[in-house]
């Protein structure tokens, strides 16, 4: 089955910095990649997503880019502001197989420092 | 009011006692899930239902049964809890095929 990998586990970043997360997915076949955000007490909540036919989409602040001959997908958020800090996590299927087979990776803990 | 709701939101038990954590929603999906969350592993899947007649494991069912009671409603259930159960449990619905999940906000449980 599909295997993610996310990278760095902890990020701590300046306000107004850049914040990057990168993950990797071993099944070249999964097509469908969704960031979910969860912010502390809660539950995740989907941020971006992105299909394998194209390799970068962007919603204000955050962007996610898509490489599929590395099998790598990253997330990227512009200008952090201290409501970004949330533990992130990257996820990988192939869509024709919906969610139930959705592959999570482990989390990042992103925190932004006023 | 939340779309997806979870019953109890924190619970503390004791080994080999039965538990049932409760989830309702109102966005009308029929697919529904039950997820775990432990620190540093991420999210993973005990049992799913596409429908009020269609349940299926995920990848870690071992200790746990559900019940979908109605379209909106989907109870996770540990017949005799055990200290390694200790964990966030997080329910879910989405649409068909590979989307958006909507989780609700977590059941704590702890087994002491």
């Amino acid at each position: 089955g599909e295997n993610v990998e996310q990278h760095p586990s902890t990020l701590s970043v300046q306000e107004g910095d850049s914040a990057v997360i990168k993950c990797t997915y071993s099944d070249s076949a999964s097509n469908y990649f969704p960031w979910y955000k969860q912010e502390l007490g809660k539950g995740p909540q989907l941020i971006i997503d992105i299909r394998s036919n194209v390799g970068e989409k962007k919603d204000q602040r955050i962007a996610v880019t898509l490489n599929k001959t590395a099998k790598h997908f990253s997330l990227h958020i512009t200008e952090t502001q201290p409501e970004d800090s949330a533990v992130y996590f990257c996820a990988a299927t192939r869509a024709l197989y919906g969610n139930n087979r959705l592959a999570f990776g482990k989390g990042n803990q992103v925190v932004v420092i006023p | 009011d939340a779309d997806v709701t979870q019953t109890p939101r924190n619970r503390i038990t004791k080994t080999g006692k039965r538990i049932m954590l409760e989830c309702s929603q109102t966005k009308g999906h029929d697919r529904m899930y039950w997820y775990r969350q432990d620190p540093g592993l991420g999210l993973r899947l005990i049992y799913y239902s596409f429908d009020v007649k269609d349940i299926n494991k995920g990848e870690i069912s071992d200790g746990y049964s559900v019940s979908r009671q109605a379209q909106a409603k989907f109870s996770l259930s540990l017949e005799s809890a055990i200290p390694n159960q200790t964990a966030l449990y997080f329910c879910a619905t989405s649409e068909e095929g590979a989307g958006e999940l909507f989780f609700g906000e977590g059941s704590r449980l702890t087994v002491l």
